[in-house]
């Protein structure tokens, strides 16, 4: 149960684009269509950005954008805003019927 | 809106026991498998436990397996995580979060902390 590996920061200016990848094995993130993406404020609870890949839940924001391939998921995040500065977390569900988290990333607004 | 509320956080010695509760409403609590996941403090997030709708099926990380025990009380609308053997590196703030049935884990509580040390 080897965490997903993800970059530990990335940054962007306002407006600007983003990709964060989040990259497993053929047990986990290339074997499933399950993968799932967080945001985390400071001190808050992690809320769900993504789910199954590529879909969003009612109510997030369409500049959130999912998507996978191979062994590599990715999320890219478009038209930076300042409220985007977070850390964000891929997920995957694995094929011993477990889950596992990425590493987590840094997002810098600059 | 989904609520879950954990509590039974505090300090405890290594070697301890810590029963962990998150309270369920305001949806069909009975309906949706449920997830235990962990973050040492400054740290990422760690899964730990996920329990199905039913209470039929369990799964374990390799780090709690064995010392962690994930039930529920479907009457009671409550998840539960028992944790013995409680190890220094346990210390973590712990959610309970549910399972949004093949959609992630799309509802998250705020949270207990668990310290473990003498």
């Amino acid at each position: 149960q080897s965490a997903l590996t993800q970059p530990a920061s990335v940054s962007g200016s306002p407006g600007q684009s983003i990709t964060v990848s989040c990259t497993g094995t053929s047990s986990d993130v290339g074997g499933s269509n399950y993968v799932s993406w967080y945001q985390q404020h400071p001190g808050k609870a992690p809320k769900l950005l993504i789910y199954d890949v590529d879909k969003r839940p009612s109510g997030v924001s369409d500049h959130f954008f999912g998507s996978k391939s191979g062994n590599t998921a990715s999320l890219t995040i478009s038209g930076l805003q300042a409220e985007d500065e977070a850390d964000y977390y891929c997920a995957s569900y694995t094929s011993s019927s477990t889950w596992v988290f990425g590493g987590g990333t840094k997002l810098t607004v600059l | 809106q989904v609520q879950l509320v954990e509590s039974g956080g505090g300090v405890v010695q290594p070697g301890g026991s810590l029963r962990l509760s998150c309270a369920a409403s305001k949806f069909s609590f009975s309906g949706y498998g449920m997830h235990w996941v962990r973050q040492a403090p400054g740290k990422g997030l760690e899964w730990v436990a996920f329990i199905r709708f039913d209470g039929t099926n369990k799964y374990y990380a390799d780090s709690v397996k064995r010392r962690f025990t994930v039930s529920r009380d479907n009457a009671q609308s409550t998840l539960y995580l028992q944790m013995n053997s409680l190890r220094s590196e346990d210390t973590a703030v712990y959610y309970c979060a549910r399972d949004g049935r093949d959609k992630g884990l799309d509802y998250w509580g705020q949270g207990t902390l668990v310290t473990v040390s003498s």
